[in-house]
């Protein structure tokens, strides 16, 4: 069974470019979750889609955003870059929310976003 | 709100030897609890978790946690650890219904040969 796949692997910016980043849910999990991993800042919860839908987002500016396509898969973008999103984002995936499978995230490879 | 303390930030063991690596949680209710392992540059993969039920639970790669209610502590257990357990490992929080996880800091493991 594949895992959480994520795309591009590394992805270099400059400031105040967009940024969009992919990832592919486990088969016939629900649920994507991003979270941000910056030295020093450690994992930061950043935003959950499940059915579609925005569910819940971390303490983030408005410019990271994303969205849930039909076949669950999902789409982070990050606008007007600063130099200080440069961090490893790695999206997760998990069942649906009202069983215990909705409880537990499998994680992709992540994506590392440099911003010069 | 959720928070997960993980007192050790590294921590060095020789190959062989037994692992301990602390974790802490705050929640007002039965939590989610989860240790992930992350290798550099890698993501997390899930090691084991704890819903409900026995308080020590099993992993993958021989690891074991143990849920104390009464210490508000999941901590992880090895009885002999391989130098392929050298990464950075992570202790998580999660509320239920779905929603996000929140993580410890991390303890990077390093192992002596």
């Amino acid at each position: 069974e594949a895992g959480v796949t994520q795309s591009p692997t590394h992805l270099i910016k400059t400031r105040g470019q967009q940024a969009t980043l992919r990832c592919s849910p486990i088969s016939g999990h629900t649920s994507v979750y991003w979270y941000q991993q910056a030295l020093g800042l450690g994992l930061q919860f950043l935003l959950w889609y499940d059915e579609g839908e925005e569910r819940n987002r971390g303490n983030f500016p408005p410019r990271f955003s994303g969205r849930q396509f039909p076949n669950y898969s999902s789409e982070l973008n990050v606008n007007a870059l600063e130099l200080e999103d440069s961090a490893l984002y790695l999206c997760a995936s998990s069942g649906q929310t009202h069983t215990r499978q909705g409880n537990e995230q499998f994680f992709g490879p992540g994506t590392r976003l440099t911003v010069l | 709100a959720q928070s997960v303390t993980q007192p050790d930030i590294h921590i060095t063991v020789s190959e062989g030897a037994s692992l301990e690596l602390r974790c802490n949680y705050s929640y007002g209710a039965t939590p989610y609890l989860f240790w992930y392992v992350q290798s550099p540059g890698q993501g997390l993969q899930l090691l084991l978790k704890y819903f409900s039920g026995d308080t020590l639970v099993q992993g993958i790669k021989g690891f074991e946690a143990e849920f104390k209610r009464s210490q508000s502590s999941f901590n992880l257990r090895k009885p002999s650890v391989h130098w392929s357990d050298a990464a950075e490992y992570f202790c998580a929080v999660g509320t239920g219904g779905g929603n996000k996880l929140t993580f410890g800091t991390g303890t990077q493991l390093k192992v002596e040969l």
